[in-house]
């Protein structure tokens, strides 16, 4: 499986966009893209996925490069609630695969 | 359609003894993943059971273990605790075209002391 780069941490002004980074150089032509989010003390949320085209969904947008070597996942109006580890995914098959990194801590301020 | 609920939600056990948590999937969810979430080691896959067979399993010994039933809810077992077996378990069902699109439970979180 290939393996995902992201920062540590970010900050973000609520009511902005929220542009996270995700670099996963090595990921193969089966591989989805995979985006989980995991607000203090909860089990991690689904968000988002895409395998070559952008994908928009009610909560975000996945932004994939033509030559899928990076990702950006972008929340367009930050609320305080969006505070939470966001983790990026590259993997295929089972559940196996689905190996959560370190993450991003993204903090949402007033 | 409601979400994928683990019972119980907090557990409090002693070195030696073993516990079973349990998991109830989204409804016409066939596969069950478990998780541990510890702060040092993170989210570490345990296993993944689909329709009531054992699918993929982590590295983690045999003391832990699991089951699916017909209706697809799934229990995990852990004997003989032990204190760094105190972290948070997740359950997480897949609808079953996109394995990686999970859904998680709140998790149960257990302290062995």
């Amino acid at each position: 499986d290939a393996k995902t780069t992201q920062p540590t941490s970010m900050d973000c002004a609520e009511g902005r966009a929220a542009n996270l980074p995700c670099n996963h150089s090595t990921i193969s032509g089966n591989e989805y893209v995979y985006w989980y989010r995991q607000i203090h003390s909860q089990g991690p949320q689904y968000i988002i996925h895409g395998l070559k085209n952008n994908e928009t969904n009610e909560m975000a947008s996945l932004i994939i490069t033509e030559d899928r070597k990076s990702s950006t996942l972008i929340l367009p109006h930050a609320t305080l609630r969006d505070t939470a580890v966001y983790y990026c995914i590259a993997g295929s098959g089972t559940a196996s695969k689905l190996t959560f990194g370190t993450g991003t801590r993204l903090q949402v301020t007033l | 359609k409601a979400g994928v609920t683990q019972t119980p939600r907090y557990l409090i056990k002693t070195r030696g003894q073993q516990v079973t948590l349990s998991c109830s999937p989204i409804s016409g969810h066939r596969s069950v993943s478990w998780y541990q979430q510890t702060p040092g080691q993170g989210l570490q896959f345990l296993f993944e059971y689909f329709s009531e067979t054992q699918r993929n399993k982590g590295n983690f010994p045999g003391r832990f273990s699991g089951r699916q039933f017909s209706n697809s809810r799934s229990e995990m077992n852990v004997s003989t605790l032990e204190l760094g077996d105190s972290a948070l378990y997740l359950c997480a069902s897949s609808p079953e075209k996109y394995q990686e699109t999970q859904y998680f439970g709140p998790g149960t979180r257990l302290l062995v002391l």
